[in-house]
């Protein structure tokens, strides 16, 4: 079974200082990591995705997620957060071989960045 | 570019009454799903579609029936709504072809039962 942790409800950082939102997650074989973004009202919006090579990777809006498979992590990173990055952040797993693709996600943690 | 589309995006509904949500994408995706978004766990898929005529089980798909006639179309029928069906829908595509592909979801769909 396939398994995500965000440790933290919610995150709160000023605006322009660096933001970090943490997750953890369980799964056989080598895990296909995504986080995504959920704004008020809105459907989930796909942020950075981790398959293979590198493990910092880039995504949308200046956002970056670091692969630690040693610590089984892939938490979410922003140099300098901005007021328009507050919103609700999903972290998923699923493993390559299950032919269902089912995502299994986090529970959410939201961001607030005060100005 | 309308992607995945939801109809309705507000429902009330009393317990024992049915109604299907729908939804429709227009990106030629053969894998759909339907995830529900409840406060604190995150989004758990009821069922999914890998194309036209397949149709299986997610995590928690008690009440709920799928079917999928076209590539375009996944709705997503409650027989007789009970109150712990009240959620926050949200439906996803993606293409099939190997690799990690992203789902795509559409803006949701929330039903209350009372």
């Amino acid at each position: 079974a396939q398994s995500v942790a965000q440790p933290e409800d919610q995150v709160n950082v000023a605006e322009g200082n660096p933001l970090t939102v943490k997750c953890t997650y369980s799964v056989s074989g080598n895990p296909y990591l995504f986080w995504y973004v959920q704004y008020p009202n809105r459907g989930l919006q796909f942020l950075l995705k981790y398959i293979t090579g590198d493990n910092l990777v880039k995504g949308s809006y200046g956002f970056e997620a670091e692969f630690n498979k040693s610590q089984t992590s892939f938490h979410l990173k922003k140099p300098s957060a901005l007021v328009s990055d507050s919103a609700l952040y999903f972290c998923a797993v699923r493993s390559p071989d299950t032919g269902r693709r089912a995502l299994t996600f986090g529970s959410g943690t939201r961001l607030q960045v005060q100005p | 570019n309308a992607g995945v589309t939801q109809t309705p995006k507000f429902q009330v509904l009393k317990t024992g009454q049915s109604m299907t949500l729908q939804c429709a994408q227009d990106m030629n995706h053969e894998y759909m799903s339907w995830y529900r978004q409840d406060p604190g766990m995150g989004l758990r898929l009821i069922h999914y579609s890998v194309g036209a005529g397949i149709t299986d089980q997610g995590e928690v798909p008690n009440g709920y029936n799928v079917s999928r006639s076209t590539t375009e179309d996944f709705p997503l029928r409650l027989l007789s709504a009970a109150p712990s069906q009240t959620s926050v829908y949200f439906c996803a595509s993606s293409r099939t072809d190997p690799g990690a592909n992203v789902l795509t979801f559409g803006a949701g769909s929330r039903l209350t039962v009372l």
